[in-house]
């Protein structure tokens, strides 16, 4: 299995500021089969980015991804209030699909 | 925009088996999409269950251990999780979920999810 390891765990952060999240592999992610969700106490997770940098369909141009092979970001370029949540990384290259720990984002 | 919407119990005896169903609304169960199955505990996070193809095509997790089946009704645009031999660390929150076939995105639509505990 794709072991997905998100760094840091918690982050706690101010309403406009930047923020990157970190996601790495155990094996590289070919293909750039590799998504990120935002998820909300009580909501499902909701597909923010999928192939490393592609938005998904009415996300804000303040979240983007990159990187390849083992190393992944994302990045939320000014925080919204709305922004706080859990952040997760999947993979779907390979079977069967796996999801990193998650990123929480706390107000400071 | 598709919808799925989840039915099922939220509480199952130990040893007995859970089933699911995921009612697609905008969609057709026909289309080339993969529906799948995720589930949340605390403590494990996120994890993959299965998905099933509307050729009847399925992948699992292998570490359920054979102890899921996904089959799908057409007529119904539905699609169901079965789950035997519960035991406490199955209590989570379900998910179903649509990933398409086409254009590699993840699970791009989800339903609204289904706690079930698993207790006496």
């Amino acid at each position: 299995d794709i072991v997905l390891t998100q760094s840091p765990g918690t982050l706690s952060l101010s309403p406009g500021e930047r923020v990157t999240l970190s996601c790495r592999a155990s094996q590289s992610v070919s293909s750039s089969f590799l998504a990120w969700y935002q998820q909300k106490p009580g909501q499902a997770p909701r597909l923010l980015i999928y192939g490393v940098s592609s938005r998904a369909t009415g996300i804000p141009d303040r979240f983007s991804g990159s990187g390849s092979g083992t190393d992944f970001t994302l990045t939320i370029s000014r925080l919204e209030p709305e922004d706080f949540a859990v952040y997760y990384c999947q993979q779907y290259y390979s079977s069967p699909r796996t999801f990193g720990q998650g990123t929480k984002l706390e107000i400071k | 925009q598709v919808q799925l919407q989840q039915s099922g119990p939220g509480l199952v005896k130990p040893s007995e088996t859970l089933t699911l169903t995921c009612s697609v609304f905008g969609d057709s169960m026909t289309s080339s999409n993969w529906w799948s199955w995720v589930r949340q505990t605390p403590g494990k996070g996120l994890e993959w269950i299965g998905e099933i193809f509307y050729t009847g095509d399925t992948n699992f997790n292998p570490s359920l251990k054979g102890r899921v089946t996904l089959s799908m009704d057409k007529s119904q645009n539905q699609f169901s999780l079965q789950m035997t031999s519960l035991t406490a660390a199955d209590t989570a929150v379900y998910y179903c979920a649509r990933t398409s076939n086409l254009v590699p995105t993840g699970f791009e639509s989800w339903g609204q999810g289904t706690l079930v505990a698993v207790s006496s």
